[in-house]
C-alpha cells in the first residue's frame, strides 16, 4: 500500500456537531500531519504526531483534537465548529530514508460546517 | 520562522512554450524545496524536489534551481502541455531529527492554453 488515505471524502456538518477525520497509511511513515486549506490558498499546518506523539500544535483551537492511536492511523476530532471552519482538511505523511525526506499527502476530506 | 514568497500568482502559456515560477525563502538554515502540484479538487502531489547541496535538478520536462546565496529557487517547466495546468506551490524546509514542518508559498495557477 503506497498511499494515504482519508475518510470520508466529503462531510457536512452543523455548528452543534461531533464528527471525526479519518487518515490512514500503511507505509511505515512515522510522523503525520494534519493540514487545513481553504480555496486557492496553500496547505495550512495544523498538528505533527511523530512516533505517535504530538509534537506539534500550531496555535489551533481547541475545537479541533487530534488523535493518534497507533503509527498508521490519525484521527482529527471536531466538535462546535464554526462556518470558517469550512475548507479542505489534508493528510499527509513523512517518509525518510537516507536522501530522501519527503511528504506524502491524503486526498482531502472536504468540509462544509452550516 | 521561515516565510516563502512565491511569484507570479497566476502565469498563462501555450503549449510548447515553457513556464517558470520562482521562490524565495528567509531562513538560511532551510536545505529542502520541494514542488507539489495540485490540481483542482485534488491532493498537493510532489513533483520535484532539490537539496541545498545541489544547484540544479531536472526531471524530464521539469527542472528545479536553487541559489542558496540569494535564498531563491525556480521551477522550470518546458514544452508546456494542457495536462500541466495546475496550482503549484513551492516550499521550504529545515531537515532534521524529528517533526520537521514544510512552509509553502502562496501557489502559483498556471494555465497552458491549447
Amino acid at each position: 500500500d503506497t498511499e494515504v488515505t482519508q475518510t470520508p471524502k466529503h462531510l457536512v456538518m452543523g455548528m452543534t456537531n461531533k464528527k471525526s477525520l479519518k487518515c490512514e497509511q500503511h507505509m511505515g511513515h512515522r510522523a503525520m500531519y494534519w493540514y487545513k486549506q481553504k480555496a486557492k490558498k496553500p496547505p495550512e499546518l495544523m498538528f505533527v504526531y511523530s512516533y505517535e506523539k504530538l509534537s506539534i500544535n500550531e496555535s489551533v483551537p481547541s475545537r479541533f483534537s487530534p488523535e493518534c492511536p497507533n503509527s498508521s492511523l490519525l484521527n482529527l476530532h471536531l466538535h462546535a465548529l464554526q462556518p470558517e471552519d469550512s475548507a479542505l482538511y489534508l493528510c499527509a505523511s513523512r517518509w525518510t530514508s537516507g536522501s530522501q525526506d519527503t511528504q506524502y499527502f491524503g486526498p482531502g476530506t472536504r468540509l462544509t460546517v452550516l | 520562522g521561515e516565510n516563502v514568497e512565491q511569484h507570479p500568482s497566476t502565469l498563462s502559456v501555450q503549449e510548447g512554450d515553457s513556464a517558470v515560477i520562482k521562490c524565495t525563502y528567509s531562513d538560511s538554515a532551510s536545505n529542502y524545496f520541494p514542488w507539489y502540484k495540485q490540481e483542482l479538487g485534488k491532493r498537493p502531489q510532489l513533483i520535484i524536489d532539490i537539496r541545498s547541496n545541489v544547484g540544479e535538478k531536472k526531471d524530464q520536462r521539469i527542472a528545479v534551481t536553487l541559489n542558496k546565496t540569494a535564498k531563491h529557487f525556480s521551477l522550470h517547466i518546458t514544452e508546456t502541455q494542457p495536462e500541466d495546468s495546475a496550482v503549484y506551490f513551492c516550499a521550504a524546509q529545515l531537515l532534521q531529527t524529528g517533526a520537521n514542518n514544510l512552509f509553502f508559498g502562496t501557489g502559483t495557477r498556471l494555465t497552458v492554453i491549447p
